[in-house]
């Protein structure tokens, strides 16, 4: 298994609402991430988990609340959130972080729209 | 910290044609060099990758070149089809470090 599963797919929210993305992977990874990308730009890094715990913050508004419960999951939790949030939210995953990272693996992304 | 930067932006070509994209980079340091295929609607997937240690390297119809004294390295496609139209990047990391990628460059294979 070589997948990276995200939910939902697609994501609609109003700025007051409080909404959860999701993903998965079964791959036996210790390092995940959470990339935002805009239309025709590439991803950048929002945040990186290495063995469950917090690593990497690119200092991301706090509206945008990482969660990893254990090393399979992670968590981006959205709350009063603007129109320029507005993006796909790509989860992805590798063996591990630092030195001989291996490849990272992508989900399939989270399309959110703020309205 | 690393920068990327990727030409063209936009590239046409006609089925069977070959393309090339090209990459440079800034971080004397950088050793892993991979490139990313993202279709519409999907998520970047890994298509190839190379280290510093070695020069060139060929997956089929997929070569990437890198060059480290001049910093710059490249992807080639061959024979190019339809089903290669896509969103290219490229990518570098050094050790340790996050992978910092390209601006990105759409491919359109016209039939």
């Amino acid at each position: 298994d070589t997948e990276v599963t995200q939910t939902p797919k697609h994501l609609v929210m109003g700025m007051t609402n409080k909404k959860s993305l999701k993903c998965e992977q079964h791959m036996g990874h210790r390092a995940m991430y959470w990339y935002k990308q805009k239309a025709k730009k590439p991803p950048e890094l929002m945040f990186v988990y290495s063995y469950e715990k917090l690593s990497i913050n690119e200092s991301v508004p706090s509206r945008f609340s990482p969660e990893c419960p254990n090393s399979s999951l992670l968590n981006l939790h959205l709350h009063a959130l603007q129109p320029e949030d507005s993006a796909l939210y790509l989860c992805a995953s590798s063996r591990k972080q630092g030195s001989d990272t291996g490849e990272l693996f992508f989900g399939e992304g989270s399309r959110l729209t703020v309205l | 910290g690393e920068n990327v930067e990727q030409h063209p932006s936009t590239l046409s070509v006609q089925e069977g044609d070959s393309a090339v994209i090209k990459c440079t980079y800034s971080d004397s340091a950088s050793n892993y060099f991979p490139w990313y295929k993202q279709e519409l609607g999907k998520g970047p997937q890994l298509i190839i990758d190379i280290r510093s240690n070695v020069g060139e390297k060929k997956d089929q119809r997929i070569a990437v070149t890198l060059n480290k004294t001049a910093k710059h390295f490249s992807l080639h496609i061959t024979e190019t089809q339809p089903e290669d139209s896509a969103v290219y990047f490229c990518s570098a990391r050094a050790a340790g470090n996050k992978l910092t990628f390209g601006g990105g460059t759409r491919v359109l294979v016209k039939p």
